[in-house]
């Protein structure tokens, strides 16, 4: 059975750096064929794609938030973490981590999905 | 980047209706359209990828169907346990998701 799970901090002030971790288990991210990716959705609105990482260490980030990313995997602790600094208000979201069966980003979908984790930017 | 338009916003029907649920993109996106529900309070489900191809486990009420520009999500017959928020995601460019549709049971 494939889980996901996030966790992090729930609040965090402006400016200040997020670092969410993603542990899985049921697939070890070191195959091509696979990668995980993170997706937010601030509250009552839409899904926003963030970044993903492949098991072979490729990397892909929303062009929209490139400059303040950065994903990575420790296969051997079945993690990936995500880094966003210079938190802003407006980033308020549910943070989900999920597996992608591929690695190619144009066939990329999403399944399955951790139960997210709401973080909250504010003084 | 590619602009994606689901409509309706929302919408409300009876047990036993056929619904549909359309994603547009601003440019032709071939076959890279995938569909998922999400029910309140739960994360998002994958239910069609690569625009028509039914994930296993997900009731055969469920199709989808489109390729370029338009798609549509379609129950046939819908069940009480179908309520939520319906995504569109395409993959052609990047990520993109819908503004999602949300659907209620009369």
């Amino acid at each position: 059975q494939i889980t996901l799970k996030e966790s992090g901090p729930t609040l965090v002030r402006p400016t200040e750096t997020l670092t969410l971790t993603c542990a899985f288990s049921g697939f070890s991210l070191s195959s091509n064929a696979e990668g995980v990716g993170w997706i937010r959705q601030p509250p009552g609105k839409a899904l926003e794609w963030v970044a993903l990482i492949y098991g072979n260490n490729d990397k892909r980030y929303s062009p929209s938030l490139r400059n303040r990313l950065s994903i990575i995997k420790d296969s051997s602790k079945n993690q990936v973490v995500l880094t966003m600094t210079n938190m802003d208000p407006e980033d308020t979201a549910a943070y989900f981590c999920a597996l992608t069966p591929t690695d190619i980003l144009s066939s990329t979908w999403f399944d399955p999905w951790g139960q997210g984790t709401l973080v909250t930017v504010s003084s | 980047d590619i602009q994606m338009t689901q409509s309706p916003p929302s919408l409300s029907a009876s047990v036993g209706d056929r619904v549909t649920i359309s994603c547009r993109t601003s440019q032709s996106i071939s076959n890279f359209l995938n569909w998922y529900q999400q029910r309140s309070g739960s994360a998002p489900r994958l239910l069609i990828s690569a625009a028509s191809s039914l994930q296993s486990g997900v009731p055969s009420r469920f199709s989808g169907s489109g390729s370029g520009t338009d798609f549509t999500l379609t129950i046939s017959s819908l069940q009480a346990e179908d309520s939520g928020i319906y995504f569109c995601q395409q993959s052609y460019s990047f990520l993109t998701f819908g503004q999602g549709t949300r659907l209620d049971i009369k």
